[in-house]
């Protein structure tokens, strides 16, 4: 499967602590995308990095790209109540550049 | 600037019943459209994809079927729903085949 996949399924920490999520997959990708998503509601894009780039930076979010370990990690930085959401990685691979694989997602909770 | 609408945003449906659900994108003209399914705690399954008027690709065989009547309306049916098409349905669309932009969703739940 090219899906890709979020490591933890759960993190919980506090106001003021960074976050990070990683999500590997498994076939060559022309892109990687991480969205967000709160409880009951649609997805929101937050970032693309390609498959030439290492690093993107959004904000408080960073974004690193791996591709010789096939994995990719999303930090928040100083997290907020707010940033309590789920969050997902999607690649686009091979000729396929209008559809996206999605992980199963990372549960955030930023405590106040 | 764009926007996609989806309705209804709630739905509970009898098992055997038809579905109709409805998806529109505003300010834009030929966009990419999609229709994901998200189980409870799970991550999208992309069901299926259009990128232009009566243009249906279906990712995962099933008793669910898309049209796309017109340029901006994406419409998912069944005829006879079952219990397993209970989840949160997501339509989105794309402008330059890369990020994709959400709408809402509808929450269905099949008894």
């Amino acid at each position: 499967s090219q899906q890709g996949e979020e490591d933890p399924q759960a993190l919980s920490i506090q106001e003021g602590e960074n976050a990070t999520m990683n999500c590997s997959y498994k076939t060559s990708i022309n892109n990687l995308q991480w969205y967000r998503q709160n409880s009951g509601r649609g997805l929101v894009h937050l970032i693309l990095i390609r498959s030439n780039e290492r690093e993107k930076h959004s904000g408080r979010l960073r974004v690193t790209l791996d591709t010789s370990k096939k994995s990719s990690s999303l930090l928040i930085t100083a997290s907020r109540a707010a940033d309590t959401a789920s969050y997902f990685c999607a690649i686009t691979s091979g000729g396929s550049n209008y559809k996206l694989t999605f992980g199963k997602g990372t549960l955030l909770t930023v405590n106040p | 600037s764009q926007t996609i609408h989806q309705w209804p945003a709630t739905l509970v449906q009898p098992v055997g019943s038809p579905l109709s659900l409805e998806c529109t994108v505003e300010g834009t003209s030929n966009p990419n459209l999609y229709w994901y399914r998200q189980a409870a705690g799970r991550g999208l399954q992309l069901l299926f994809y259009s990128v232009g008027i009566g243009q249906i690709s279906s990712e995962v065989p099933q008793n669910l079927s898309a049209s796309r009547p017109q340029d901006r309306q994406f419409i998912l049916s069944s005829k006879k729903l079952l219990l397993s098409d209970s989840g949160f349905y997501l339509c989105a669309w794309t402008p330059r085949l890369e990020t994709q932009y959400f709408g809402p969703g509808t929450r269905l739940l099949v008894l």
